[in-house]
């Protein structure tokens, strides 16, 4: 079974500096989706990136991008130029392409501080 | 458009009683999803929905935990004589198939208290 470590429970960041979230996973499957979510105090999950293995290139959306380390099941999130609003919960996901099954395999999430 | 809705937004009940929590997903999306968020377990797969095919009910933690899809959209998550390890967030989420990553969005959950 595909497991998700994030081992930073909580990380803090002065507004317009850059922080970067860890998250590694283990799998056996060659070919699945990672993402990145966030969670704010209103619970509603939000995607802020997602990564297909099969792409090298790592995604990049406006202030956030991931370094996608395939062969050492690693993917990052960077923000850049943090702001008041990236404060939030965030959960990096594992999605298989196997099996018929689009559950998402969750870490246990980082909590966010962003400091004015 | 209109995202994914659950109700109730919190739900108080009492050790033993039965509760159902809705999700009503966004409209045309065929696959629907239940996952619990909870303190010492983090978000955990509950069951999934696609279309017309028999559901994934392999996160479901015991037989006292029940989902159904009406019509292929809104979808009530029935637990039966709850116990307090019950207490999370149940969240639900709803995809459409684009392309090949079917991104998942989620409603605001339900928060369920088992006193």
């Amino acid at each position: 079974a595909q497991t998700v470590t994030q081992s930073q429970p909580e990380m803090s960041v002065q507004e317009a500096e850059t922080v970067t979230l860890s998250c590694t996973y283990d799998t056996s499957e060659s070919d699945y989706y990672l993402f990145w979510y966030k969670q704010p105090p209103s619970r509603q999950m939000i995607l802020v990136i997602r990564q297909e293995a099969y792409k090298q290139q790592n995604a990049t959306e406006n202030r956030f991008s991931v370094n996608f380390q395939k062969a050492a099941k690693s993917f990052s999130l960077k923000i850049s130029d943090s702001q008041l609003g990236d404060a939030a919960m965030y959960f990096c996901a594992y999605r298989s392409t196997q099996g018929g099954s689009e559950k998402l395999v969750f870490g246990k999430g980082t909590k966010l501080t962003v400091n004015p | 458009g209109a995202g994914v809705s659950q109700s109730p937004s919190n739900k108080v009940t009492e050790k033993g009683k039965d509760v159902e929590l809705r999700c009503d997903p966004i409209s045309g999306h065929t696959a629907l999803y239940w996952y619990r968020q909870s303190l010492g377990q983090g978000l955990e797969f509950l069951i999934y929905f696609q279309g017309n095919s028999a559901p994934d009910k392999s996160g479901l933690p015991s037989d006292r935990f029940s989902a159904e899809r009406t019509g292929g959209s809104v979808s009530t998550l029935t637990i039966q004589r709850t116990q307090q390890e019950d207490s999370a967030v149940y969240l639900c989420a709803s995809s459409s198939a684009r392309g090949r990553v079917y991104e998942q969005y989620f409603g605001p959950g339900t928060r369920l208290t088992v006193t």
